[in-house]
């Protein structure tokens, strides 16, 4: 089946450091969607991306879509506390009836 | 405001017992599904339901079943034959077609005592 293979599972940052983690795929994807999950919440949409070379912004958060349209990368500029979280990369291929393919997230902390 | 809203946030039950999980949404989304998430693990998709009075398997649906009776609700029933039922259980709704994202409830957090 579809696979998601995100990296890294684990970081810690240090405030005001940059963050950055990718998803790679075995297929085509035709959108890509990154989220963030508080503890103890439901996962929350941060950027959604729809087309092969799109960089889009949220804040200080910017992903962008693979022109191979087979991985994305999320970054985080300037990190703060608040941004301790699970981030999970999804995406959708052409046929998928618009179920998501979930990575397995990367959990950010903070340094000790 | 529209969302979706799983209740009870905390759920207790004594081992051999069924437990149903609501999953509400009033976002007037076609598809809705349920995940279930253990420590330091992903996502991983228990079922899922496009249309009323329609739904598939995911990848761990033993142990598990549901309904859609209506459009707003996908209950989730954990039964005695889930050999593991403790763990963190997400619902979510979407439009239906290619191009949209899920939107998360804010989970159910299942102890078997």
């Amino acid at each position: 089946g579809q696979q998601l293979n995100q990296s890294p599972q684990s970081m810690f940052i240090q405030e005001g450091e940059d963050v950055s983690m990718n998803c790679t795929s075995s297929s085509i994807f035709n959108t890509w969607l990154w989220y963030k999950q508080d503890p103890g919440e439901g996962p929350v949409l941060l950027i959604a991306l729809y087309k092969a070379g799109e960089l889009t912004s949220n804040g200080r958060l910017t992903a962008q879509f693979g022109i191979t349209r087979k991985d994305s990368f999320l970054n985080i500029s300037a990190s703060i506390p608040s941004d301790v979280g699970i981030y999970f990369c999804a995406g959708q291929f052409r046929g998928s009836q618009g179920n998501l393919i979930f990575g397995k997230g990367t959990k950010l902390s903070v340094k000790p | 405001d529209g969302g979706i809203t799983q209740s009870p946030k905390y759920l207790f039950r004594k081992e051999g017992q069924n437990v149903t999980l609501s999953c509400e949404q009033n976002l007037n989304h076609d598809a809705m599904y349920w995940y279930r998430q253990d420590p330091g693990q992903g996502l991983r998709l228990i079922y899922y339901s496009q249309i009323v009075n329609d739904f598939q398997k995911g990848d761990i649906a033993e142990g598990y079943s549901v309904s859609r009776e209506k459009k707003e609700s996908f209950p989730l029933t954990v039964t005695s034959a889930q050999k593991n039922p403790t763990a963190f259980y997400l619902c979510a709704s979407s439009k239906a077609g290619e191009g949209y994202g899920y939107t998360f409830g804010s989970g159910t957090r299942l102890t078997v005592v």
